[in-house]
This record gives structure tokens, C-alpha cells and sequence, in this order.
């Protein structure tokens, strides 16, 4: 079975300081990995993914996420936070091989950007 | 683009009735997924439509819950009757196929309260 672990329910960091949102993932085939960021009574919205290639993959707003397969992670990151980036982000996992359709979502972690 | 549209964005029950939710994918995405969001939890899936055949309904509670997507179009998630432990919020997503990579985007989702 696939699994997604977001160990840290809340990160606070200040504006302008650089952030990180941790995430590993556990699946049996090749991983299809995926970050979300939800808004207060909004859906999700897509940030970034990671099919092949490149383990550094650029997203939306300024995000990054840096695969490592050794280590099993997908952490979202930025160089420099926001105000705005306060919100609630989740991170997803899809197991690649063929007839495997179903997205596992972390329990999210509540990112807090101090003035 | 417009993105993906649900309705009632709200909706507030009794314990034993029923309740409707509607969803409009983004046009042309032939896949669509209704999910569950219990509070402080990930998203969860509960069916998966591909046109207007189920490709996924495993962990859909079949007693109570019911979906459809007649025109492989727009489509409702029924839950009758309602159980107190039903109180989440619901989502909609759209991808292009069903393919492993895609993207699936959310929409607003619907808050359901029962009491």
C-alpha cells in the first residue's frame, strides 16, 4: 500500500526567511509525487509535480521540491517566505506502475509566515 | 479556463437524510474523482470516473454513499441516509485522462454539517 508522512503538523518561519515542508512517501513502484497548498474554504490547489528526470522541480508562486529517492522525500521548499504563504499544504503520492490510479494525500502541514 | 464548479458550497443536515452534491469538471477531462475531506485529515477517495464508467469505487461505503456521471460530464455523489461521522468536506477533481501523471484539479468542495 502507498503512504505519504508529513511529520510536522505547523511550520512557522518568517517573512523572508527561506521555508521548508517535509514529506516522505512510501510505494512500490516508481513514485508520482505531487504538492498541494489549500486556501481557507477553497480546494486544493496544484503547486508542483514529480513524474522523471530532474529531482529539483519548480512549481507555482516560487516553490520547489526536491525529490530524493534514497530518502524516500519530496520536501517543498522557498527561498525567501511570504505572508501570503500561510496556509495549509499537502503532499500526494501515486504509485507509477500501470492500473495504479489512486492519489494517497499526507495529513497536511499548516505553514505560518510571520511579518 | 474555468476551473472545476461544485454545489451547494454549504450544507447543514440531520442525521438519517439525505443529501445531493453536484460537480462541473474543467471541459474536456474525461476523468473525475469525488473526495472526502475529514477535518484536520488529507483528502480521501472515494470514486474515480473515467467518462461515465467507474474506474475506482473501493473505498466508497456503498450502503449509504452513491455517484454517477451519466453523460461523462457533470455528476452527483448522493448520501442517504446521512451518519454523523458523514460531517467533512467533499471535493470534486478533474484530470485530463487517468493517466498516473496528470494533474487533478480541485474544486471549491462542499462543507457538509451533520447534526
Amino acid at each position: 500500500a502507498q503512504s505519504v508522512a508529513q511529520p510536522e503538523d505547523q511550520v512557522n518561519v518568517a517573512e523572508g526567511n527561506p521555508l521548508t515542508v517535509k514529506c516522505t512517501y512510501s510505494v512500490s513502484g516508481n513514485p508520482y509525487l505531487f504538492w498541494y497548498v489549500q486556501y481557507p474554504n477553497r480546494g486544493l490547489q496544484f503547486l508542483l509535480k514529480y513524474i522523471t528526470g530532474d529531482n529539483l522541480v519548480k512549481g507555482s508562486y516560487g516553490f520547489e521540491a526536491e525529490f530524493n529517492k534514497s530518502q524516500t522525500s519530496f520536501h517543498l521548499k522557498k527561498p525567501s517566505a511570504l505572508v501570503s504563504d500561510s496556509a495549509l499544504y499537502f503532499c500526494a503520492v501515486r504509485d507509477g506502475r500501470a492500473g495504479r490510479r489512486a492519489l494517497t494525500f499526507g495529513s497536511g502541514t499548516r505553514l505560518q509566515v510571520q511579518p | 479556463e474555468a476551473g472545476v464548479a461544485q454545489s451547494p458550497r454549504y450544507k447543514i443536515i440531520e442525521k438519517r437524510q439525505s443529501v445531493a452534491f453536484w460537480c462541473n469538471p474543467i471541459s474536456g477531462h474525461a476523468t473525475l474523482y469525488w473526495y472526502q475531506q475529514i477535518l484536520g485529515q488529507g483528502p480521501k477517495l472515494l470514486i474515480q470516473f473515467q467518462n461515465n464508467g467507474v474506474v475506482d469505487d473501493s473505498q466508497l461505503p456503498k450502503d449509504r454513499f452513491s455517484a454517477e456521471r451519466l453523460k461523462g460530464v457533470d455528476s452527483t455523489l448522493k448520501i442517504q441516509p446521512a451518519k454523523l461521522e458523514d460531517s467533512a468536506v467533499y471535493l470534486c477533481a478533474s484530470s485530463l485522462r487517468s493517466v498516473g501523471t496528470d494533474t487533478q484539479y480541485f474544486g471549491p468542495g462542499t462543507r457538509l454539517t451533520v447534526l
